[in-house]
C-alpha cells in the first residue's frame, strides 16, 4: 500500500526556468494538497484540489504558480520562471475525504533549488 | 488572528528521559488539533488527532493532551529514543468546513535525543 509519492525528490533549476513537481496520492484518496516549507519555517498551505477541481488556492502566489489534478495521472505543481526565493521543500499530501476530521498523509517532499 | 505557537523552539534531552512539548493556539472556531512528527529531510507523519471533546490520546510512547478551555495542547514523549529526534508540529484545524486553507501550522519544536 504505497503512500503519497512525490517526484522528483530533488530538482535544480536555473533562474527563469520552469519547475514541475508531481504527486500521486495514496490509493483511494481523491483530495490532494500542496504545501511549501522554507528552512526553519513551518509548512505553508498553497492549494487544495480534488479530481479536476481546485477547491482552495488561497495560499498560491498570484503569478507563476499553478496546480492541477487531472482525471487521470498525478497532481502537478508548476512554477514558471523560477526565482531564488522559490527554493524550498514542496510537500504534497492526500486524504480520503474532506480535511476536517480526516488524517492527512504527507509525501516525502520535493526539494527545489534555484541557482 | 489565527495562530499556533509552539514551545520550546528546540530541546535537547538524554536518551531514556521523558519530555513535554507545548502548543498554544488562538484559532476560532476550533475543529481539531493534530500532532505530526517530521524527520529531517522527510515528510510529516501523523501522531494524533483530537477533537474538542477529547482530553488525551496516546500513540505508543506519545501522549497528547488537549485543554480546549485554555487552548493549550501538550505532547509527552516517554522513555525517549534516539529515533525520536525530529521536529514535532502542532496543527489546528478551523471549524469552517472543507477548505484546506483552514489548517494552521505551528513552526514546530526541534527535539534532539542524545545518547
Amino acid at each position: 500500500n504505497a503512500g503519497v509519492m512525490q517526484n522528483p525528490r530533488h530538482l535544480v533549476r536555473r533562474r527563469g526556468q520552469e519547475a514541475r513537481l508531481r504527486c500521486s496520492p495514496m490509493k483511494g484518496h481523491s483530495h490532494v494538497y500542496w504545501y511549501r516549507q522554507l528552512p526553519e519555517e513551518g509548512l505553508k498551505f498553497m492549494v487544495y484540489l480534488q479530481k479536476e477541481n481546485i477547491i482552495d488556492e488561497s495560499g498560491m502566489p498570484k503569478e507563476r504558480f499553478s496546480a492541477e489534478f487531472p482525471k487521470e495521472g498525478p497532481s502537478i505543481l508548476r512554477i514558471q520562471q523560477v526565482v531564488r526565493g522559490d527554493s524550498a521543500a514542496y510537500f504534497c499530501a492526500s486524504s480520503p475525504g474532506a480535511p476536517s476530521g480526516n488524517t492527512i498523509y504527507f509525501g516525502e517532499g520535493s526539494w527545489l533549488t534555484v541557482v | 488572528k489565527n495562530q499556533v505557537e509552539q514551545s520550546p523552539q528546540s530541546l535537547i534531552i538524554l536518551e531514556g528521559k521523558n519530555c513535554t512539548l507545548q502548543c498554544n493556539y488562538t484559532v476560532s472556531p476550533f475543529s481539531n488539533l493534530r500532532w505530526y512528527k517530521q524527520d529531517t529531510g522527510r515528510g510529516p507523519v501523523s501522531l494524533t488527532i483530537m477533537t474538542f471533546s477529547e482530553n488525551t490520546k496516546s500513540n505508543g510512547r506519545y501522549t497528547a493532551t488537549l485543554d480546549a478551555d485554555t487552548k493549550q495542547s501538550s505532547l509527552h514523549i516517554t522513555a525517549s529514543q534516539l529515533s525520536d529526534s525530529a521536529s514535532y508540529i502542532c496543527v489546528v484545524s478551523l471549524g469552517h468546513g472543507g477548505s484546506q486553507g483552514n489548517l494552521i501550522f505551528g513552526k514546530g519544536t526541534k527535539l534532539s535525543v542524545k545518547p
